[in-house]
């Protein structure tokens, strides 16, 4: 099983639409969660760190369910400036080894059309 | 505009050149790192550096070689690569060795021929 997997997509949605990502990862020990953005040939930014509890920022809300060891992103009122590629992206925290590197998933398309 | 500048932002190499990509962070962080993003593939994390000590080293081919003079520098040295090393270079960085939050360069696409 893969560390961190995604479908790949692509989505492709009108302006206005509610879309939402999906995302699974295989080591239960993992920490800290995140969706990072990627726009085309541009480097990785931050979008938001997902909590236990589910956070939102405007129109994202971010969904952790540790149990199923799920991650999800969902979009509402999509924008043309949405169109990139979402990466979800695991960390496992703690303080030896490999602990605390980022694993990233492939990344899920975006396409956001007029 | 981003706090952390890599140079160059493209480059193109043949199998037998010696090259050198360059990362330089402004941010005051303490951590850097490469990563390789090839496509249709995750990123893939290179190397570590915390406080100027090279902490991890990925399993990556001896053709690459890092170098971290400083907190804010982090070079790849590249020589004798394979045209499978072409690839989208990330060079982050990071508070520290474990915050979560990792800044990223604008990246140096490679191409080897």
């Amino acid at each position: 099983r893969k560390e961190v997997e995604q479908d790949p997509g692509p989505f492709n949605v009108p302006e206005g639409a509610t879309v939402a990502f999906n995302c699974t990862y295989s080591n239960s020990a993992s920490q800290s969660f995140f969706w990072y953005r990627q726009d085309c040939r541009k480097e990785p930014k931050l979008l938001m760190s997902v909590y236990s509890s589910g956070n939102e920022d405007g129109r994202f809300t971010a969904q952790l369910n540790r149990a199923s060891q799920y991650i999800s992103l969902l979009i509402r009122d999509s924008k043309l400036s949405d169109s990139a590629t979402y990466l979800c992206v695991v960390n496992m925290g703690g303080y030896g080894g490999s602990q605390g590197n980022l694993i990233f998933g492939k990344g899920t398309k975006l396409s956001v059309k007029p | 505009e981003t706090g952390v500048t890599q140079t160059p932002r493209h480059l193109v190499m043949g199998m037998t050149n010696k090259k050198s990509l360059k990362c330089e962070q402004h941010l005051g962080h303490n951590a850097m790192y490469w990563y390789k993003q090839s496509a249709k593939k995750p990123l893939e994390l290179m190397f570590v550096y915390s406080l100027e000590e090279r902490v991890e080293n990925n399993s990556v081919p001896s053709r690459f070689s890092p170098e971290c003079p400083n907190s804010s520098h982090l070079f790849l040295h590249l020589h004798t690569l394979q045209p499978e090393d072409s690839a989208l270079y990330l060079c982050a960085s990071s508070q520290a060795r474990f915050s979560y939050e990792q800044y990223f360069g604008p990246g140096t696409r490679l191409t080897v021929t």
